[in-house]
């Protein structure tokens, strides 16, 4: 059963290092997006791409973060000099279509900066 | 701008007994409606949405939604309900079709007691 694959599921790093968080989406599936959940918050949507391309990055800090799908391979987002505050939940979905009724989400990476 | 309301961030419950996660929101034009259940250490599962129709919405597991437009909610339910049960439930809105435009509540932790 090849859902979404979020890769790693814990992640601690040190104020000023670099994060990366990796996103396999479903097999078949060319739209990824991205949803940060801060301490008692809900999902917010960061970023959508589809292969190779950036559609929508206004859910995104316009500083240290970045996000990529290449053409191979998963998808890449990106946190540069890691503050306190990116200290949070990032989920990765997948859909055929950019489409809200068939999202399938993976299971998180949880970045804890110390 | 559209927002959810999770009232309720913990509700513990004992077997067999009924449930009601309570999921308030606020938009300016119609809206679509959805529940996700995350289980431990797992992804963001639908449970159920409500697009248009009958205001009545059944999901997986025996679950089941009532949109209440002059409420604006949209509380889930369960008659009677199973430890498999426990699990992290969000609420989410979106005024248009498109994954970006998905806004979730911060989450109602079910906890069903033996």
């Amino acid at each position: 059963n090849a859902g979404v694959m979020q890769n790693p599921r814990h992640l601690v790093r040190r104020r000023g290092q670099e994060a990366r968080l990796r996103c396999s989406p479903m097999k078949g599936h060319s739209h990824v997006y991205w949803y940060r959940q801060l301490p008692e918050e809900g999902l917010k949507f960061m970023v959508y791409l589809q292969k190779e391309n950036i559609i929508d990055e206004s859910g995104m800090p316009k500083e240290r973060f970045s996000a990529e799908f290449p053409k191979e391979g998963p998808s890449i987002l990106r946190i540069q000099q890691v503050v306190r505050g990116d200290s949070a939940a990032y989920f990765c979905a997948s859909s055929l279509g950019d489409n809200n009724e068939k999202l399938f989400f993976g299971s998180g990476t949880q970045l804890s900066v110390l | 701008a559209q927002s959810v309301t999770q009232l309720d961030s913990q509700v513990p419950v004992f077997e067999e007994a009924p449930v009601e996660l309570r999921c308030n929101y606020s938009s300016s034009v119609s809206v679509y409606l959805f529940w996700y259940v995350q289980y431990p250490n797992q992804g963001l599962q639908l449970l159920l949405k409500y697009l248009s129709g009958s205001t009545l919405v059944k999901g997986i597991n025996g679950f089941e939604a009532e949109f209440n437009k002059s409420q604006t909610s949209f509380h889930l339910r369960k008659p009677s309900v199973h430890i498999s049960d426990t699990a992290e439930y969000f609420c989410a809105v979106s005024e248009g079709r498109s994954a970006r435009q998905l806004t979730f509540g911060s989450g109602t932790q079910l906890t069903v007691l033996p």
